[in-house]
């Protein structure tokens, strides 16, 4: 089955760790999204890639970084910069040109303690 | 710049009862607007969509139509179900910036008890 996978499901850190946050997809999307989600607030755009070796700034990039290296997988890293990670990650994709249907995948709730 | 505002939840009803979900937007143009849906524990999942005004996106007993004259796509479902307990994300379509983008209403939670 084509779909979206992320992991783990729930992931804790310690203040001050970086943290990489697994995404890959089997759906032969060029476009791939993260986002973040906090009670109240909906979701957030941290970054987004339209094509392999690229991606650009979202909304709320500062403290993250990822890469795109091949086209199924973009991982986020949540760096000791980012001074609030605790929150759900989402990770999407899309066909080209088609940025308004984005398939999910379950999730990441990430917990620094 | 595009924004969408939702009714702040939780909407608590009885199973068969009558829902509506109110969902406004400001934007330049003419977005795309969607609601997407989101069940514990996963991630989300498009529910209907509308493109352009008079549209009406409909699936599962779900249906929103697309009024330009009020800016709205409210979600409606005749008879809930208690599995249709979930978060509801109302979003529209941004080109502002060259990329298009989902720009994310915070979210309604749907609470229907037997």
């Amino acid at each position: 089955d084509g779909g979206i996978t992320q992991s783990p499901k729930y992931l804790f850190r310690k203040e001050g760790q970086n943290v990489t946050l697994s995404c890959e997809q089997n759906l032969n999307h060029d476009a791939m999204y993260w986002y973040r989600q906090d009670p109240g607030q909906g979701l957030r755009l941290i970054y987004y890639s339209q094509i392999v070796n690229d991606f650009q700034k979202g909304d709320i990039a500062e403290g993250y970084s990822v890469s795109r290296e091949k086209k199924e997988s973009f991982p986020l890293t949540v760096t000791s910069a980012q001074k609030n990670p605790t929150a759900f990650y989402l990770c999407a994709s899309s066909m080209p040109g088609k940025a308004d249907t984005q398939y999910f995948g379950p999730g990441t709730r990430l917990t620094v303690l | 710049g595009n924004s969408v505002t939702q009714m702040e939840g939780p909407v608590t009803l009885s199973e068969e009862s009558f829902l509506t979900i109110n969902c406004t937007y400001t934007a330049t143009g003419y977005p795309s607007l969607f609601w997407y849906v989101q069940y514990p524990g996963e991630g989300l999942q498009l529910l209907l969509k509308a493109t352009k005004a008079d549209d009406k996106g409909s699936n599962k007993g779900f249906e929103a139509t697309y009024r330009k004259e009020t800016t709205s796509f409210h979600l409606e479902k005749g008879s809930v179900q208690v599995s249709d307990s979930a978060v509801y994300f109302c979003a529209l379509s941004d080109h502002s910036t060259g990329f298009q983008k989902l720009v994310f209403g915070t979210g309604t939670r749907l609470l229907v008890s037997p």
